[in-house]
């Protein structure tokens, strides 16, 4: 079974600030692909970024880079110098190479304020 | 380049009733998936299609629930005697099918108050 948990439920920033999303996973899988997703108050889910296992380098895209960790099942996502428009659900998910099924953790609610 | 539509956005709807939602993937997508998401919480899964075939369901696809996609393209997913307990937001992605693990790609949701 495979299960991911986000153990921020809100955080609150200003604008301009650094907001970094923490979230863990659990899996038997060897091989397998992490994702971070956007929910803005629209409700869509916005695809974000994904790593696969088997590649730890960390990257940076724009404002956002993500630190993945396999040794401690981790793959945090960083937010920098927030704006306003960030202000959404951010959801991390898994899925096994070989599955389907996405499971996601509950989700980091994420408060920037002009 | 169109992404994955959904229809309605919002129902609204009594107890007892049966309600349809509808899905428009990406053109070139043949995997389909169905999400369901409560207040509060992440999606979870209920079913997926690779073409016209419905290849897995998830335990909290009840019998009162049934997806299809009849010729691959659009899916349906219908609840019967709907209840309470099935408000929520549902959720369409899809995606391609190959051999590395693509991106799902997820619609806007359709929003369902049961009262």
């Amino acid at each position: 079974a495979q299960k991911v948990t986000q153990a921020q439920t809100e955080i609150s920033v200003v604008e301009k600030e650094d907001v970094t999303l923490d979230c863990v996973y659990e899996t038997r899988d060897t091989t397998y692909y992490l994702f971070w997703y956007k929910q803005p108050p629209s409700g869509e889910l916005v695809f974000l970024i994904r790593r696969n296992s088997f590649d730890e380098q960390n990257e940076i895209s724009g404002r956002y880079s993500w630190n993945f960790q396999k040794s401690t099942s981790s793959f945090n996502f960083t937010i920098t110098a927030s704006q306003v428009v960030d202000s959404a659900v951010y959801f991390c998910a898994l899925v096994q190479a070989a599955g389907n099924k996405l499971t996601f953790g509950g989700g980091t609610r994420v408060l920037v304020k002009p | 380049d169109t992404g994955v539509s959904q229809n309605p956005r919002h129902k609204i709807t009594k107890r007892g009733q049966n309600v349809t939602f509808r899905c428009d993937p990406i053109s070139e997508h043949n995997r389909l998936y169905w999400y369901r998401q409560t207040l509060g919480q992440g999606p979870e899964f209920l079913t997926y299609f690779q073409n016209e075939a419905q290849l897995e369901k998830s335990r909290l696809l009840s019998d009162r629930f049934s997806a299809e996609r009849p010729k691959g393209s659009f899916s349906t997913l219908e609840i019967q005697r709907t209840e309470q307990g099935d408000s929520a937001m549902y959720l369409c992605a899809s995606r391609l099918a190959g051999q590395y693990q693509e991106t799902q790609y997820f619609g806007p949701g359709t929003r369902l108050l049961v009262l």
